[in-house]
């Protein structure tokens, strides 16, 4: 079974800090993806990448950035945190190719005060 | 581009009712359609997928086919259990490209079952 994991279950920080979330998968799986989740909006995609060091930009990338420097990491980045972005957090893999099933980790519920 | 269309929640039900949760797309080319399912305090994970065209996706009871014509892979379930409240996420993605297997998703539909 694919295991994804992230850092956090549950962070709070504070306005003009700089956070970091981590997301590891045992799995060997090239893609990974990077979304918050908010009431009434869904799932959307921040950042993705499909392979080490590769990264795009997903529908919302304003005020994050990313870093996959080995296969089976893949770390989001919020440089100066606000209070918009208090959010569920949600890291996913997926094989290269077609599209394919996702696997996702358990979220990362973030507050910033 | 792609979106994904949800019916609107929250959806209430008494336990072994008949379940209906409509999504419709918009897609260019073949996607693949997905429904994921979300349990409290976890991720998401795949419920049923199909393909192509007329393909019915199932799993624990429930069932999705894919129509081409309408544009719909509406997720039913002939009775609900309590065990099935949840939220369900209606999901696409192309193959192929620079599609990365990008999934695009739906707006969620949270489902509340009664004993």
């Amino acid at each position: 079974d694919v295991k994804v994991t992230q850092s956090s279950r549950y962070l709070v920080k504070r306005t003009g800090e700089k956070v970091f979330l981590e997301c590891v998968q045992d799995m060997d799986h090239e893609n990974m993806f990077w979304y918050r989740q908010d009431p009434g909006l869904g799932l959307r995609l921040i950042y993705f990448s499909y392979d080490v060091k590769m990264k795009e930009k997903g529908d919302i990338p304003e005020g994050y950035s990313v870093s996959r420097e080995k296969k089976e990491r893949f770390s989001l980045i919020l440089e100066s945190a606000s209070t918009n972005q208090t959010s569920m957090y949600l890291c996913a893999t997926s094989r290269a190719g077609a599209a394919d099933t996702q696997y996702f980790g358990p979220g990362t519920r973030l507050t910033v005060l | 581009g792609n979106s994904v269309t949800q019916m609107e929640g929250p959806v209430t039900l008494s336990e072994e009712a008949f379940l209906t949760i409509n999504c419709t797309y918009t897609a260019t080319g073949y996607p693949s359609l997905f429904w994921y399912v979300q349990y409290p305090g976890e991720g998401l994970q795949l419920l049923l997928k199909a393909t192509k065209a007329d393909d019915k996706g199932s799993n624990k009871g429930f069932e999705a086919t894919y129509r081409k014509e309408t544009t719909s892979f509406h997720l039913e379930k002939g009775s609900v259990q309590v065990s099935d409240s949840a939220v369900y996420f209606c999901a696409l993605g192309n193959a192929g490209g620079t599609s990365y297997g990008k999934l695009t998703f739906g707006q969620g539909t949270i489902l509340t079952v009664h004993p």
